[in-house]
């Protein structure tokens, strides 16, 4: 059974931090994405890693980084957070070529003050 | 442009009332299409998809390429059934990539 974990359920962090938010997945997936969640929105793409150290830009890049330096390890970063980031964050994973079905972790509900 | 139309933000039935939840898109290529569903406190998981053909937890959906729709059918509705309801399509470009749509709101009343 794939296990995607995200570090935090909930944060709450203030305008200008550095905010860091961890995935990691065991099924040794080559694929992995961070989507944000907004009502009325949907998921959107905002970066996406197709191997280790291997990363794409997604629709709404600006403002976030992005880290994979372990296949199992996907880090999104907010440089400077701001309050318009206030959202939900789903980490997914995917196996590889051919293999479309997402695997999505239980989200990280982040609030910016 | 490859785009995702899900028109309703909330569908409201009652137990054992049909339910369609519409999904359109947006693509020049062949589409994959999804569904994925999430239930309350529950992380988003992969429902069906048009390839297989399947019918799951009662629930089926027919690709309509004239139309251009992918829309969710259950024919009798139940209170287990309330979640929200994405359609997603696979992107072109590789990598697995999915374009969602704004969801659905399904609320099943008893």
């Amino acid at each position: 059974d794939v296990k995607v974990t995200q570090s935090s359920r909930y944060l709450v962090k203030r305008t200008g931090e550095k905010v860091f938010l961890e995935c990691v997945q065991d099924m040794d997936h080559e694929n992995m994405f961070w989507y944000r969640q907004d009502p009325g929105l949907g998921l959107r793409l905002i970066y996406f890693s197709y191997d280790v150290k291997m990363k794409e830009k997604g629709d709404i890049p600006e403002g976030y980084s992005v880290s994979r330096e372990k296949k199992e390890r996907f880090s999104l970063i907010l440089e400077s957070a701001s309050t318009n980031q206030t959202s939900m964050y789903l980490c997914a994973s995917t196996l590889g070529v051919g293999i479309v079905e997402q695997y999505f972790g239980p989200g990280t509900r982040l609030t910016v003050t | 442009a490859q785009r995702v139309t899900q028109p309703e933000k909330l569908l409201s039935v009652f137990k054992g009332a049909p339910v369609e939840l519409k999904c359109n898109y947006s693509y020049s290529g062949s589409p994959e299409l999804f569904w994925y569903v999430q239930y309350s406190r529950q992380r988003l998981q992969l429902l069906l998809r048009h390839i297989s053909r399947e019918s799951i937890k009662g629930f089926t959906a027919d690709l309509n390429k004239g139309e251009t729709s992918f829309h969710l059918k259950k024919p009798f509705a139940q209170e287990e059934d309330s979640a929200m309801y994405y359609c997603a399509l696979r992107r072109g470009g590789g990598y697995n990539k999915l374009i969602f749509g704004a969801g659905t709101r399904l609320a099943v009343h008893p």
